[in-house]
């Protein structure tokens, strides 16, 4: 079965500064990977999505995200963090033979410090 | 075009009544997915369903059910209710039943149970 792993509960970065969000997954093949956002009181935002093709995609809001497959990683980044960024950050994985359910990890909180 | 919408988002219920949770997928879109997401378990996948039919099932209780019509709207129940449903339920939405398909997010309802 799938699973996904998101290591760091909480991070604090300055406003400013680069972020990186780390994602492990488990899965035998190339799942479909994704990162989702959520802010206060809301529903999950996509920011981003590998299906195949080039390892580096490229989201919405200056974030990216590199699969690599050696490391079963699937790391966000964005270079410069604004404040309007924190939230909570979802890593989720679909497989090609279990229609549309994902598994998503525990979710990592960020908070920017002005 | 709207995005997907879920009725209450909000409800109180005690222990041992019955509840149900309505969402109306994008327009188009034939899968909902529904999820419960909780501090404790985060985000489990519930059911999905897509023509009419739950093609999958994720590891919960009979209590748990759901349903969609031919308009591609869903609803979910839960019966005899506990204290440890008080979760948020999220539903999504999909174009088609496929691994890897983007799913987007309702806000929500929030359900309480005292």
């Amino acid at each position: 079965a799938q699973s996904v792993t998101q290591p760091d509960i909480h991070i604090t970065v300055s406003e400013g500064a680069s972020l990186e969000l780390r994602c492990n997954y488990s899965y035998g093949a190339t799942p479909y990977l994704f990162w989702y956002v959520q802010s206060p009181g809301q529903g999950l935002q996509l920011l981003l999505k590998y299906f195949s093709g080039d390892t580096l995609v490229q989201g919405i809001k200056g974030f990216e995200a590199e699969f690599k497959r050696s490391q079963s990683s699937f790391n966000l980044r964005k270079p410069s963090v604004h404040w309007s960024d924190a939230a909570e950050y979802f890593c989720a994985v679909g497989a090609p033979n279990t229609g549309n359910q994902f598994y998503f990890g525990t979710g990592t909180s960020l908070t920017v410090i002005p | 075009k709207a995005g997907v919408t879920q009725t209450p988002r909000y409800l109180i219920k005690t222990r041992g009544q019955q509840v149900t949770l309505s969402c109306s997928p994008i327009s188009g879109h034939r899968s909902v997915s529904w999820y419960q997401q909780t501090p404790g378990q985060g985000l489990q996948f519930l059911f999905e369903y897509f023509s009419e039919t739950q093609r999958n099932k994720g590891n919960f209780p009979g209590r748990f059910s759901g349903r969609q019509f031919s308009n591609s709207r869903s609803e979910m129940n839960v019966s005899t209710l506990e204290l440890g449903d008080s979760a948020l339920y999220l539903c999504a939405s999909s174009l088609v039943l496929a691994g890897g398909n983007t799913q987007y997010f309702g806000p929500g309802t929030r359900l309480t149970v005292l």
